[in-house]
């Protein structure tokens, strides 16, 4: 049964800062990886989308990198900022329908 | 921009009541997921649907809850009679899913379920 856990639970950082927020899985033969961020009181947002064939995903800020036979992916936002503060969640897509298995997230603060 | 409709929004009622929670999903989708989050388990997937058929919901207690899509404009998730531990977010997704499992999914807002 496919596990996936985040490092660290929560995460306080000044403004400006670089991050890297973590990502493990169990069962390394996945579909793809997705990153969300997910606001107090809302639903998910859908950040970046890892393919297994590929290693890494660019958004602006934002870089996602993908190492299925570790089973590590990594979230990297750079120049951190204080609309960043939420939860962002990292999710595995371990079914040919698609399906995701949900870490539990990391709590992001940013001060600014 | 297009976007996944959940009702109700929140809803309070009590243990043994029956609580219906509706879904509808972007039109053009074909998959469609309900997850439940909570504090202590996280997100955790019910059921999911693609082309309206069922395709898993052992997620799901068996006994008390039921997943249906009786339309493509429509999905429903029944819980009968309701429970305290049933208390948590309920998430509606839905997605379009290309091959190899690539499925970006679009959530709803969530409907918060407080049993007492």
């Amino acid at each position: 049964k496919q596990e996936v856990t985040q490092i660290p639970a929560a995460l306080s950082v000044p403004e400006g800062e670089n991050l890297v927020l973590n990502c493990s899985f169990t069962d390394s033969a996945i579909y793809n990886l997705q990153w969300f961020r997910q606001d107090p009181g809302k639903g998910l947002t859908s950040l970046l989308l890892i393919q297994s064939s590929q290693r890494e995903q660019t958004s602006g800020r934002l870089n996602a990198s993908l190492d299925k036979s570790s089973g590590r992916s990594t979230l990297y936002i750079a120049a951190s900022q204080p609309g960043d503060s939420a939860t962002y969640l990292c999710a595995v897509g371990g079914g040919s329908q698609g399906n995701l298995i949900f870490g539990k997230g990391t709590k992001l603060s940013v001060k600014p | 921009d297009a976007r996944v409709t959940q009702t109700p929004r929140h809803k309070v009622t009590e243990m043994g009541q029956e609580v219906t929670m509706r879904c509808q999903p972007i039109l053009g989708h074909n998959t469609v997921f309900w997850y439940r989050q909570t504090m202590m388990q996280g997100l955790e997937l019910l059921a999911y649907f693609r082309n309206r058929a069922p395709l898993d919901d052992s997620g799901m207690p068996k006994d008390r809850f039921s997943a249906e899509m009786p339309d493509a404009t429509l999905a429903t998730l029944k819980i009968q009679p309701s429970e305290p531990r049933d208390s948590a977010v309920y998430f509606c997704a839905s997605g379009f899913l290309y091959g190899f499992g690539a499925n970006v999914l679009t959530f709803g807002a969530g409907s918060r379920l407080t049993v007492l």
